[in-house]
């Protein structure tokens, strides 16, 4: 079937300690964007690519990074710089910019908690 | 992309219509209404979207003003598995970040 993953879906880390989630998608996706919610709150946007080995900053970019090697693959990394990274985080594809159909398609998401 | 305001929370009966408010009285001349549904603890789920014209699909019927400064999503019988956070967005179609804001969304609660 086709669709996005992510893994694992929940994730415990040391305080200090950089993580890395992982996104996988087999859609043949050009963009894939990562969010970040809070308990309550809507998604806000850390990273998104649009093409492979290009990415872009989101609006709450400081304390982590991508990659994007492979049009498949988008992991994000939580650094040990992000001050408060216990959070629900969300992996999303679409077909690029530029087409109508640009509906997001979302994974099942990553719980991390920061112990 | 244009700001939307939505009411924090609403509550349904199950088995009647889910009528969804959104405004976005900012929204410009090519900006798209989104709309999706986040069920607790999993990802965002697309419905529907549409520019002008009234949308229907399997899900959901997209209802937008003449204005376009507000629309409605319209579950047509709502059922427990409806419960769920809803998303207003709007946004440019094919805008280089091709990338959704999401505000805090509308709680919808269907009672039995």
């Amino acid at each position: 079937d086709g669709g996005i993953t992510q893994s694992p879906k929940y994730l415990f880390r040391k305080e200090g300690q950089n993580v890395t989630l992982s996104c996988e998608q087999n859609l043949n996706h050009d963009a894939m964007y990562w969010y970040r919610q809070d308990p309550g709150q809507g998604l806000r946007l850390i990273y998104y690519s649009q093409i492979v080995n290009d990415f872009q900053k989101g609006d709450i970019a400081e304390g982590y990074s991508v990659s994007r090697e492979k049009k498949e693959s988008f992991p994000l990394t939580v650094t040990s710089a992000q001050k408060n990274p216990t959070a629900f985080y969300l992996c999303a594809s679409s077909i690029a910019a530029g087409t109508k159909n640009t509906e997001a398609f979302f994974g099942q998401g990553t719980r991390l908690t920061v112990v | 992309d244009a700001k939307t305001t939505q009411p924090t929370s609403m509550d349904c009966a199950e088995g009647r219509a889910a009528n969804l408010p959104c405004n976005h009285s900012t929204i410009s001349g090519n900006e798209y209404v989104y709309w999706y549904r986040q069920i607790h603890s999993q990802g965002p789920q697309y419905i529907i979207h549409g520019l002008k014209n009234n949308e229907t699909n399997e899900m959901a019927s997209l209802i937008i003003t003449e204005d376009r400064k507000s629309s409605t999503l319209i579950l047509p019988h709502a059922t427990l598995r409806d419960t769920a956070v809803y998303y207003c967005i709007v946004r440019v179609w094919g805008n280089a970040g091709n990338m959704l804001t999401f505000g805090g969304g509308t709680r919808l609660m269907v009672k039995p």
